[in-house]
């Protein structure tokens, strides 16, 4: 059981919009910077967002992330059949002392 | 371009012990925290260890604390992770992963990971 709670699975048709939300407590999300992590089928993790909401360079604005206290949502507007991967949000949790992760949220292209 | 290439990977009985290994090069190794990053056969990432730009603060998730040690030596830009009393549930590719300046930092880079099997 992953220490962030993402929804399993979400879908969406080309060109609409998803939302993916990551719920923690106040010594992790609420605390620390919030980062998302896109992992394409076959493929290693990738950094998608970091800091909350900043963009590494080559990641298009379509992605976007935001968080407030303990929650954190990732945006992907224009759906693209390449978008169709795992997403995982990611922090530091100060009481554990550890990094944690989401259990993952599949978004499936239909 | 930043390159972490992991090695060590192997097939293991329950119980014995292994040392994996990660090159790094493309970047400033000193500058950056060193993480491992788990992720079981269909399973979801999981974090196991973090190495401060030093090496004098390390961290790991629960499940892995005195069974794995975490280390690095800046002089060959590698980051090591000796792995004792190896279980059935460790059995995962295991990432290595660079990080910022902070272990809390995100995880910018990883390398394509490493097969360890744990199985009698």
């Amino acid at each position: 059981q992953s220490v962030l709670t993402q929804t399993p699975s979400v879908s969406a048709a080309p060109g609409q919009t998803v939302t993916i939300s990551c719920s923690g407590t106040i010594s992790n999300i609420a605390n620390n910077h919030v980062s998302w992590y896109q992992q394409l089928p076959g493929t290693t993790p990738t950094l998608l967002i970091y800091d909350d909401y900043k963009r590494p360079s080559g990641i298009p604005d379509r992605f976007s992330g935001s968080k407030s206290g303990t929650s954190a949502t990732l945006d992907i507007t224009g759906i693209q059949t390449g978008d169709e991967a795992d997403y995982y949000c990611g922090t530091w949790d100060t009481s554990l002392r550890s990094g944690v992760f989401g259990g993952g949220t599949k978004l499936t292209v239909l | 371009e930043v390159q972490l290439v992991e090695s060590g990977g192997d097939l293991v009985q329950p119980g014995g012990s292994l040392r994996l290994s990660c090159s790094a090069s493309g970047f400033t190794f000193i500058s950056s925290a060193m993480h491992w990053v788990r992720q079981a056969p269909g399973k979801g990432l999981e974090y196991v260890s973090s190495i401060s730009v030093l090496g004098g603060s390390t961290f790991y998730t629960a499940s892995v604390k005195d069974r794995f040690i975490v280390s690095r030596d800046n002089s060959r830009n590698t980051v090591y992770l000796q792995m004792n009393s190896l279980r059935e549930e460790d059995t995962a590719v295991y990432h290595c992963v660079r990080g910022g300046p902070s272990s809390s930092s995100s995880l910018s880079s990883w390398g394509q990971g490493i097969l360890v099997t744990v199985s009698s």
